[in-house]
């Protein structure tokens, strides 16, 4: 199975900063990677689909990269509705995985 | 506008069956997958499967043959069937699906494997 190691687990940040987290996979799976936002008592949602694409209506504070093996997710200038956890997903091959998540706090 | 939505009992007995409906809106099932995904309470995202556009499947094998994801595309319905549930089967169950991979989640549902 494709493993999705995430870093890191959690940060604190305030509001302004720039905020960086990384996703990396134990085996090329190309771009096919999305990067998914779940707040608290909600369900995941998609904010990055093929490693770098941003959703419609999705902030463009938020940016992917990365291709291969490693990935990243960066919020430009964190705003107070981005605390969440942050996951990235891979679908390039069976058993779709998805990392631990990046829990992203204020401070 | 897009929507999938889970509904199945919010409780099952353990060495049981979990039968749950997602209901899909917006888009068609024979042009778009829908996946289900759950989520232990406080933890990450584990792939059950997945009903292909053509109504093919495909499964985790971490649930080797428990787990029959099946449709029916009059009704916009996918269904998860699991078998054998144990307590560690606890969970928010998703479905997952519309244009594009993964991109609209439904709310989800909490299955609580008890006696």
């Amino acid at each position: 199975n494709t493993v999705m190691t995430q870093s890191p687990t959690s940060m604190f940040t305030s509001v302004g900063d720039r905020v960086t987290m990384s996703c990396k996979a134990s085996q090329n799976v190309g771009i096919n990677v999305g990067w998914y936002q779940q707040k608290t008592g909600q369900s995941p949602k998609r904010l990055i689909y093929w490693a770098s694409n941003r959703d419609t209506g999705v902030p463009d504070r938020f940016t992917g990269s990365g291709s291969g093996t490693d990935f990243t997710l960066t919020i430009s200038n964190m705003q107070a509705e981005d605390p969440a956890i942050y996951y990235c997903l891979q679908h390039n091959s069976y058993p779709y995985t998805f990392g631990a998540g990046t829990k992203l706090e204020l401070k | 506008q897009v929507q999938l939505k889970e509904s199945g009992p919010g409780l099952v007995q353990p060495s049981q069956t979990l039968s749950l409906t997602c209901t899909v809106s917006g888009f068609s099932l024979t042009s778009y997958s829908v996946h289900w995904v759950r989520q232990h309470s406080g933890k990450s995202l584990e792939w059950m499967g997945r009903m292909w556009s053509d109504g093919d499947t495909s499964y985790n094998s971490a649930f080797t043959s428990r787990l029959s994801i099946s449709r029916d595309t009059s009704k916009s319905q996918v269904f998860l069937k699991m078998n054998s549930l144990q307590t560690e089967d606890t969970g928010t169950y998703y479905c997952v699906g519309g244009m594009g991979p993964f991109a609209y989640w439904g709310q989800g549902t909490l299955v609580t494997v008890s006696s």
